[in-house]
């Protein structure tokens, strides 16, 4: 079975710091595409980053990078340059490749909270 | 707006009612996925569509749970006999058909059910 673990259940950090979220799963696929989707309150969630498991490269989405290490399956997230507006629910997500199958596993989230 | 919407936003029902909510998704989306999230927890599927057909259902799905979608445009999802259980966000996403199932999924506001 698939799984998604984030091991922070909440996390805050101060205006313009840099805060890494931590994130692991679990898979005997080797081809899948991960995932972080960010949900702030009362609003939809929308794609942060996204990350192929055939890449070496990390992939990086202007202030927010990842730090993808596969034999470890773990894929952390970082935020530069905190602002306000990255108050939010992260969720870290895969998906399997060429399976046929196109459900996201998601993890349960972190809540990070972004302090004036 | 060209995003996901839902409808209602927002249903308190009965137990043992029935209740439909409805997903439009992006227009030249050809995949629609249902997901469920409680209060705490990441999104769960419960199914999806590639056009009119429904190909993949997880066992979250229980035989009260019925999804459709009618010529490959919105869907809609009905929930039979309400259980005080089936409270919760139910999330639609849809996303562009192509190999490998790594395309971004773009989600709806939700509809936030509770079963009184």
């Amino acid at each position: 079975a698939q799984t998604v673990t984030q091991s922070q259940p909440e996390m805050s950090v101060q205006e313009a710091e840099t805060v890494t979220l931590s994130c692991t799963y679990d898979t005997s696929e080797s081809n899948y595409y991960l995932f972080w989707y960010k949900q702030p309150p009362s609003r939809q969630m929308i794609l942060v980053i996204r990350q192929e498991a055939y890449k070496q490269q990390n992939a990086t989405e202007n202030r927010f990078s990842v730090n993808f290490q596969k034999a470890a399956k773990s894929f952390s997230l970082k935020i530069s340059d905190s602002q306000l507006g990255d108050t939010a629910m992260y969720f870290c997500a895969f998906i399997i490749s060429g399976a046929g199958s196109y459900q996201l596993t998601f993890g349960k989230g972190t809540k990070l909270s972004v302090i004036p | 707006d060209t995003g996901v919407s839902q409808d209602p936003r927002h249903k308190i029902t009965k137990r043992g009612q029935n209740v439909t909510f409805r997903c439009d998704p992006i227009s030249e989306h050809n995949r629609l996925y249902w997901y469920r999230q409680t209060l705490g927890q990441g999104p769960e599927f419960l199914t999806y569509f590639q056009n009119e057909a429904q190909l993949e259902k997880s066992r979250l799905l229980s035989d009260r749970f019925s999804a459709e979608r009618p010529k490959g445009s919105f869907s809609t999802l009905e929930i039979q006999r309400t259980e005080q259980g089936d409270s919760a966000m139910y999330l639609c996403a849809s996303s562009l058909g192509t190999s490998g199932g790594g395309n971004e999924q773009f989600f709806g506001p939700g509809t936030r059910l509770t079963v009184l």
